[in-house]
């Protein structure tokens, strides 16, 4: 079955500790790219990936990183979260010339204390 | 700085009706412009547009774009209480070949139908 997954689903954490969210897809796609969704501003875009080590900064990049290393995988690391992080986090994939098939993952709620 | 504008921001109507939902863009080196559904989980795809005046239609769900006056609008007829949820409008940028750049999303349309 041709999916986007994330992990953890959700996660409590405080404040400083680092942690990584992973996604990964499963339909070789080229595009990959991180969201985080706030209660009445939509969703927004954090990091893409148009292709293996390729990376670049959406429109909200601060306090993220990312890394690109294999084609199917995709983690979005907090280095130091703070409370200001807490959200609904998606990932998401689209075939490069296709947008037909961009798939979400199911998303990870994120609580930093 | 790209911006996607919708409106309106929310939108109660009775079954049977038909509404339609505003998009507009301000997107450098645009590629497309990409409608979303999402309930109570991750959005769902529902149409790419990517020419001026070329209307995508799948059941009672249409839209167009305007490349011109920079906007696209979701048609939805004979609504039916499954369309409640929240309508996402987002513009892409070109990254140059035929790679997607960034996405630029608006704040939504909640779609309330009431029975």
């Amino acid at each position: 079955e041709a999916q986007v997954t994330q992990n953890p689903r959700y996660l409590i954490t405080v404040t400083g500790k680092k942690l990584t969210v992973t996604c990964s897809q499963n339909m070789n796609h080229e595009y990959m790219s991180w969201y985080r969704q706030d209660p009445g501003l939509g969703l927004r875009q954090i990091y893409y990936s148009m292709n293996v080590e390729v990376t670049d900064k959406g429109d909200v990049p601060e306090g993220y990183k990312v890394s690109r290393k294999e084609k199917r995988n995709f983690p979005l690391i907090l280095e130091s979260p703070s409370p200001n992080q807490t959200s609904l986090y998606f990932c998401a994939s689209i075939k490069v010339g296709d947008a037909d098939t961009q798939y979400f993952g199911p998303g990870t709620r994120l609580t930093v204390l | 700085e790209d911006k996607v504008v919708q409106s309106p921001l929310s939108l109660v109507v009775h079954e049977g009706d038909t509404v339609t939902l505003n998009c507009s863009y301000e997107v450098t080196n645009f590629r497309s412009l990409l409608w979303y559904k999402q309930e109570k989980k991750a959005p769902t795809f529902l149409f790419m547009l990517t020419s001026s005046g070329i209307e995508k239609k799948s059941g009672r769900l249409s839209s167009i774009l305007d490349k011109k006056e920079l906007f696209s609008i979701l048609n939805i007829t004979a609504t039916q209480t499954g369309d409640s949820a929240v309508y996402l409008c987002a513009g892409v940028t070109n990254a140059g070949g035929t790679s997607y750049g960034k996405l630029t999303f608006g704040q939504g349309t909640i779609l309330t139908v009431h029975p």
